[in-house]
């Protein structure tokens, strides 16, 4: 059963250190997104990725957060330093272009806390 | 800005109810999608409606599309326990070559009680 894969689950860690979340996404998916979610401010598109090219990053922090596909496995996100005010929970979902559906597979999350 | 947005922002029934979300939206659109979330998890894909289809059926979910209103209900008939989650409607601006960078609303949180 293919399934979009992020580790961890869960990160708590101190202001100021370096978070990295990484997901795998289903494969034979060429696009990959990543969102965060929280209570106030719902399901945020951060970035979006087709054929590991960033296509949309529009909705990222740029002086903290980065977004790569290293291989068509993996994708990252990264925050540099981390901030109380990242707390959330980080989505990444895959899916394929060219049957202009756009439906996305979701992973389970990554629920990070940053004290 | 949110291309979607759900209504209500929350709904209480008990089983053997319907139950009926609404969505609106601002742009035209190639089609628009319904997922769920359940506690603690991802979202999962429900039904996609395409922009020249006015309803849609799957199971005990029905959804409508009036793109005239830009707007898209989805009906759950006979709830279930469940049935209980958060159901998002995603869409976004049209693109070239019928795609679409998708954004999500913040979400109808569906409870129903046995």
């Amino acid at each position: 059963d293919a399934r979009v894969t992020q580790t961890p689950r869960h990160k708590v860690t101190e202001m100021g250190q370096e978070v990295t979340m990484r997901c795998q996404p289903i494969l034979g998916h060429n696009t990959v997104f990543w969102y965060r979610q929280t209570m106030m401010q719902g399901l945020e598109l951060l970035a979006y990725f087709r054929n590991r090219a960033p296509l949309d990053d529009s909705g990222m922090p740029k002086d903290r957060f980065s977004a790569e596909m290293p291989d068509a496995t993996l994708a990252t996100l990264k925050i540099q330093p981390s901030e109380p005010r990242d707390s959330a929970v980080y989505f990444c979902a895959s899916g394929r272009t060219g049957d202009a559906k756009n439906i996305q597979y979701f992973g389970a999350g990554t629920r990070l806390s940053v004290l | 800005s949110q291309q979607g947005e759900e209504d209500p922002q929350a709904l209480s029934i008990q089983e053997g109810e319907n139950a009926t979300m609404n969505c609106s939206y601002k742009t035209s659109i190639n089609n628009l999608q319904w997922y769920r979330q359940n506690s603690g998890r991802g979202l999962v894909h429900l039904i996609l409606i395409r922009s020249n289809e006015r309803e849609k059926h799957s199971g005990r979910l029905r959804v409508t599309l009036d793109t005239s209103k830009k707007s898209s209900s989805l009906l759950i008939t006979a709830s279930r326990a469940a049935d209980t989650a958060s159901y998002f409607c995603a869409t976004g601006p049209a693109l070239s070559g019928g795609s679409y960078i998708p954004t999500f609303g913040r979400g109808t949180s569906l409870i129903v009680h046995p």
